[in-house]
């Protein structure tokens, strides 16, 4: 399969816990991006990366957010501190630079976050 | 701020047609995207909108206006699998922007 692929799929933690999620992007991808989804609404952007560096974060992801792309090809996730409002769907997509400002994403099957 | 608003809930049957809009509150947009998801699955691409007009793909068709802020999704004859939620996002540098999508379902 040479889809995105996300581990763990699922994650249940106990507040306060910290979690890493892990994201490995389709091989000849160069953008790579984390979006956050709860139930109901739509792809909340965090995150994304254009090989390894790291070229936008938004404005609504607080410090115990972090992530990285150490070696521009899979990247992490990590949640410190974690709050029951920190429950959601976490995705993340790959695609290449595109042109145009066109950019399919790829996204993968997410990991599923709950906090206890 | 930015914002795109589509219909939370939309219902028609097999065989039908039916149209999504979705309206956006924002500058900088380079595009307007169609993503599709059914429960429990990952978003998928179904369209891309750069310039004002329509594309074509398939069963599916997205228009966008620029002067309006204004795109819509065009499904033509329905299938029961079309039964999912249907998301624009605006294409914004990297990032994509999403609605708060629109849950279709297709009745027999």
């Amino acid at each position: 399969d040479t889809g995105v692929s996300q581990d763990p799929r699922h994650k249940i933690t106990k507040r306060g816990q910290n979690v890493t999620f892990r994201c490995d992007p389709i091989s000849e991808h160069n953008r790579l991006y984390w979006y956050r989804q709860t139930l109901g609404q739509g792809p909340e952007f965090l995150t994304y990366f254009q090989n390894e560096a790291q070229l936008e974060k938004s404005r609504l992801l607080s410090d115990r957010f972090s992530a990285e792309r150490p070696k521009g090809s899979f990247s992490t996730l990590e949640i410190q501190r974690t709050e029951q409002g920190d429950s959601a769907m976490y995705l993340c997509a790959s695609s290449t630079t595109g042109t145009g400002g066109y950019n399919e994403q790829f996204f993968g099957p997410g990991t599923r976050l709950t906090v206890l | 701020g930015q914002s795109l608003e589509q219909p939370s809930e939309v219902t028609a049957v097999e065989g039908a047609i039916v149209q999504i809009n979705c309206t956006y509150q924002t500058s900088g947009f380079y595009g307007l995207s169609w993503y599709q998801q059914h429960d429990g699955g990952a978003p998928t691409f179904l369209s891309y909108n750069a310039l004002d007009g329509l594309e074509e793909t398939g069963r599916f068709s997205s228009f966008l206006s620029r002067s309006d802020s204004y795109g819509y999704l065009l499904l033509q004859e329905l299938q029961m699998k079309d039964s999912a939620s249907y998301f624009c996002a605006g294409n914004q540098g990297g990032k994509l922007i999403f609605g708060q999508g629109t849950e279709l379902s297709v009745k027999p």
